[in-house]
């Protein structure tokens, strides 16, 4: 199994631009989740998802949005990208434990800069 | 989703036990506790779960007062590689997508 993979791992944008960062596991788990770390600090939740055609916003949602037509792929977007968005983006998923060990798995990051 | 308080750095040195305090007084009963270990310039990666009293794995231990408001992450021995920031999360397990991270704990282990 790969994981969870991302793409790009890198991508430089000049404000105003749009962009879709892509996520993708293959362990069919149900939840999945964007999160953002600014340098020196800890992860903020952007958007996730319970399943295929349910996503829900987290605590930073504004200037993005998701979707989520698979179980499989859950991308992000950027729709007119601000300096205020560099930062580091991680995308994870997870499945309910129903008894189990409840892991969430991430992928490896897309760091991005907005000029 | 209950909130939680860790303290933002802590410093050892090799061969130590670190252990690691985490607040969350409002949480709920159903509500399980989750450490997570990031790296710099990777994501974070699951360390050890747990509800009640004391779970035990391979790389640490997490230890949980009868009333659960608090937990503690025990890293036995430490070495220069378990520099890393240390993040405790609450919530159900069994439903739900939303986790939500704290600030983390920095911790650095020195020669």
């Amino acid at each position: 199994n790969a994981g969870v993979t991302q793409t790009p791992k890198f991508q430089v944008l000049k404000t105003g631009q749009s962009m879709t960062l892509q996520c993708a596991q293959d362990m069919n788990h149900e939840y999945m989740s964007w999160y953002r770390q600014d340098p020196g600090m800890g992860l903020r939740l952007i958007h996730y998802s319970v399943g295929a055609g349910i996503t829900d916003q987290g605590e930073v949602p504004n200037g993005y949005n998701v979707s989520r037509s698979t179980t499989e792929d859950f991308p992000l977007r950027l729709l007119s990208a601000a300096p205020s968005q560099t930062s580091v983006y991680f995308c994870a998923s997870r499945t309910p434990s129903r008894g189990g060990r409840d892991e969430q798995f991430f992928g490896p990051g897309t760091r991005l800069t907005v000029l | 989703l209950a909130k939680t308080t860790q303290p933002i750095s802590m410093d050892s040195y090799e061969g130590q036990e670190v252990n690691i305090t985490c607040s969350h007084n409002n949480i709920a009963t159903n509500d399980y506790i989750t450490w997570y270990q990031q790296f710099p310039s990777q994501g974070p990666r699951f360390i050890i779960q747990g509800y009640k009293t004391k779970v035990t794995n391979e790389v640490a231990s997490l230890f949980i007062p009868a009333d659960r408001k608090s937990s503690t992450l025990s890293l036995p021995r430490v070495s220069l590689s378990d520099t890393a920031v240390y993040y405790c999360l609450v919530g159900d397990r069994n439903q739900g997508g939303k986790l939500i991270f704290g600030q983390g704990t920095e911790l650095s282990v020195k020669p």
